[in-house]
């Protein structure tokens, strides 16, 4: 069975400081696909970063980095000088190729 | 580029009622997904449909919901009769369908069931 695990409901952070959003996973599949989604209160999920799991190079996308440890199936999201437009609802997801499978998120507060 | 379109952005019925929602997904995905968020939960797949086809539909509670893809473009998701279980944001997205293809969204349909 495929799961995703996002231990931390809430998380806060000043703005410009750097905070980290942790996410675990299991999966029997080989090649798959990590996803992190940003759902703000508007309600529509925007994708924020992508990462592939035969890739051992971390992605980045400006102020968004993961870490990638294949071996402990961890991917976490790191978000660099915060900004108050990165307050919303993050989801880690898992696609194995099958389906989407998504964790119950984290809300991050950035505060000003 | 147009995004995946949605209607109606709120419904508040009561139990037993019914309601459809609406999809228009981007223009050329040939991937749609029903997704069910309850309040503090991650969405949870009701069913994908690949063109006109249903791929996967094992979560959906079919003795009350019901979805349809005509021409493989736009698709509606029913609820007949609704439960208060059913209270929840109801999320459409789309993808061209490849291994590893992003997932668009629409803003979503949040129905309330009194």
């Amino acid at each position: 069975a495929q799961t995703v695990t996002q231990s931390q409901p809430e998380m806060s952070v000043q703005e410009a400081e750097t905070v980290t959003l942790s996410c675990t996973y299991d999966t029997s599949e080989n090649n798959y696909y990590l996803f992190w989604y940003k759902q703000p209160p508007s309600r529509q999920m925007i994708l924020v970063i992508r990462q592939e799991a035969y890739k051992q190079q971390n992605a980045t996308e400006n102020r968004f980095s993961v870490n990638f440890q294949k071996a402990a199936k961890s991917f976490s999201l790191k978000i660099s000088d915060s900004q108050l437009g990165d307050t919303a609802m993050y989801f880690c997801a898992l696609d194995t190729g099958n389906q989407f499978y998504f964790g119950t998120g984290t809300s991050l507060t950035v505060i000003p | 580029e147009a995004g995946v379109a949605q209607s109606p952005r709120y419904k508040i019925i009561e139990k037993r009622q019914s309601v459809a929602f609406w999809c228009n997904p981007i223009s050329g995905h040939a991937t749609l997904y029903w997704y069910q968020q309850i309040l503090g939960q991650g969405p949870k797949l009701l069913i994908q449909f690949q063109n006109n086809g249903v791929v996967d539909d094992s979560q959906l509670p079919k003795d009350r919901f019901s979805a349809e893809r005509l021409k493989g473009v736009d698709s509606t998701l029913k609820i007949q009769p609704a439960k208060l279980e059913d209270s929840a944001v109801y999320l459409c997205a789309s993808s061209f369908g490849g291994r590893g293809e992003k997932l668009f969204f629409g803003s979503g349909t949040q129905l309330s069931v009194l």
